[in-house]
């Protein structure tokens, strides 16, 4: 699976939107961005994922550049709960080995009053 | 709540003792999972199940022993665990194997002395 690069940290102003930037730029065709978060003394969350179109849920939306090498993640009114470790995955699905969720270092997001 | 539940929260277990962490969901998924995070360290996978079958094994010391009874119930049994072992224990379930929408527990702080 391909490698993600993410700023080890950023803070933002609760009430304001967070972009979370993550670097794949050797992703490949067949390989999904996805994204979790861990909040302190937590199990990691599952927040979204996509392919190549952009993608919007309840939590976030995802923003992935035309030549996939990239992808933002934004919290559109980040409030003190989205403090947390925010994990940009890359991983190729279909493969019968396993489940491989490689977790990186992360961006630790500090929401402040 | 994920909906994936791990008994206990914290453990504190001599390097001589036996004790056994438990995980357990009810969300229909037949894929689990244990990863370990220790301090300062990316999470690290350790066992995949899928139907019940181990499909995964991460080069895991085998002072650590996995258990899978049926898709919903995951143990991992410990025995003479040394104290760099002292970790957070997570699991977690995804649909199969090869979906990387995994929901995870909130973990077993273990504590080896």
């Amino acid at each position: 699976d391909a490698k993600t690069t993410q700023p080890p940290s950023m803070d933002c102003a609760e009430g304001r939107a967070a972009n979370l930037p993550c670097n794949h730029s050797t992703i490949s065709g067949n390989e999904y961005v996805y994204w979790y978060r861990q909040i302190h003394s937590q199990g990691p969350q599952y927040i979204i994922h996509g392919l190549k179109n952009n993608e919007t849920n309840e939590m976030a939306s995802l923003i992935i550049t035309e030549d996939r090498k990239s992808s933002t993640l934004i919290l559109p009114h980040a409030t003190l709960r989205d403090t947390a470790v925010y994990y940009c995955i890359v991983r190729r699905l279909g493969e019968a080995a396993g489940n491989k969720l490689t977790f990186g270092g992360g961006t630790r997001v500090l929401v402040k009053p | 709540e994920t909906g994936v539940t791990q008994t206990p929260r914290h453990l504190v277990m001599g390097m001589t003792n036996k004790k056994s962490l438990k995980c357990e969901q009810h969300l229909g998924h037949n894929a689990m999972y244990w990863y370990k995070q220790s301090a300062k360290k990316p999470l690290e996978l350790m066992f995949v199940y899928n139907f019940k079958e181990q499909t995964e094994n991460n080069s895991v010391p085998s002072r650590f022993s996995p258990e899978c009874p049926n898709s919903s119930h995951l143990f991992l049994h410990l025995h003479t665990l040394q104290p760099e072992d002292s970790a957070l224990y997570l699991c977690a379930s995804s649909p199969d194997q090869d979906r990387a929408e995994a929901f995870f527990g909130q973990g077993t702080r273990l504590t080896v002395v």
